[in-house]
């Protein structure tokens, strides 16, 4: 039950594009297309903005796009907005158990 | 619209018990299984435990099993959390999450655990 790995920060200015990757192993991330991405702001609770890989809940903005390749998940941000500086965390069904990754604090310039 | 709201935080001592509720309304409570999802301070999410709709499948987190015991009352639209042995990194806000494609999908606002020596 080993925590996906992420990285601990990434930053980019208003308008840009900024992509966040998710690794894990075969048993979690690249066995199964069930990874999911959360937004949670300081103070509040998670909000799911990407599920099964690459759906958008509705009311989720569309510059917000998931994608896997083999053990790795990524979630970009295109025209990256003050709004979306906040943490954001990515989670992978293992079966018999759910792991998330470590969390990715995005920082707007 | 769903709406989960977890109860039952409090402050405890190393070694103590606590039984956390989530009472959820806006769906048909047994057609989804139920997670437990924990956040100590300052740090990343933590997936403790889950329930299928009926509680014929359940899961733990290595880090509480054998000191956890998720379960849920389909007439009363609510799922609890026993929580026995507890240690003080057991602390952290305990939210519950409403599956959807496998994976928790609708969070409630959590409730805080303080375990103390």
């Amino acid at each position: 039950q080993s925590a996906l790995t992420q990285p601990r920060s990434v930053s980019g200015s208003p308008g840009q594009s900024v992509t966040i990757s998710c690794t894990g192993t075969s048993s979690d991330v690249g066995g199964y297309n069930y990874v999911s991405w959360y937004q949670q702001h300081p103070g509040k609770a998670p909000k799911v903005i990407i599920y099964g890989v690459s759906e958008r809940p509705s009311g989720v903005p569309n510059r917000f796009s998931g994608s896997k390749s083999g053990n790795t998940a990524s979630l970009t941000i295109s025209g990256l907005q003050a709004e979306d500086e906040a943490d954001y965390y990515c989670c992978s069904y293992a079966g018999t158990y759910t792991v998330f990754g470590g969390g990715t604090k995005v920082t707007v310039l | 619209e769903v709406q989960l709201v977890e109860s039952g935080g409090g402050l405890v001592k190393t070694g103590g018990s606590l039984r956390l509720s989530c009472a959820a309304s806006g769906f048909t409570f047994s057609d989804y299984n139920m997670n437990w999802v924990r956040q100590a301070p300052g740090k990343g999410l933590e997936w403790v435990s889950s329930i299928s709709s009926y509680s014929d499948y359940i899961y733990y987190a290595d880090s509480v099993k054998g000191r956890f015991t998720i379960s849920r009352d389909n007439a009363k639209n609510s799922v609890f959390l026993q929580m026995n042995s507890l240690r003080t990194d057991d602390s952290a806000v305990y939210y519950c999450a409403r599956d959807r494609s496998d994976m928790p999908y609708d969070w409630g606002q959590g409730t805080l655990v303080t375990v103390s020596s």
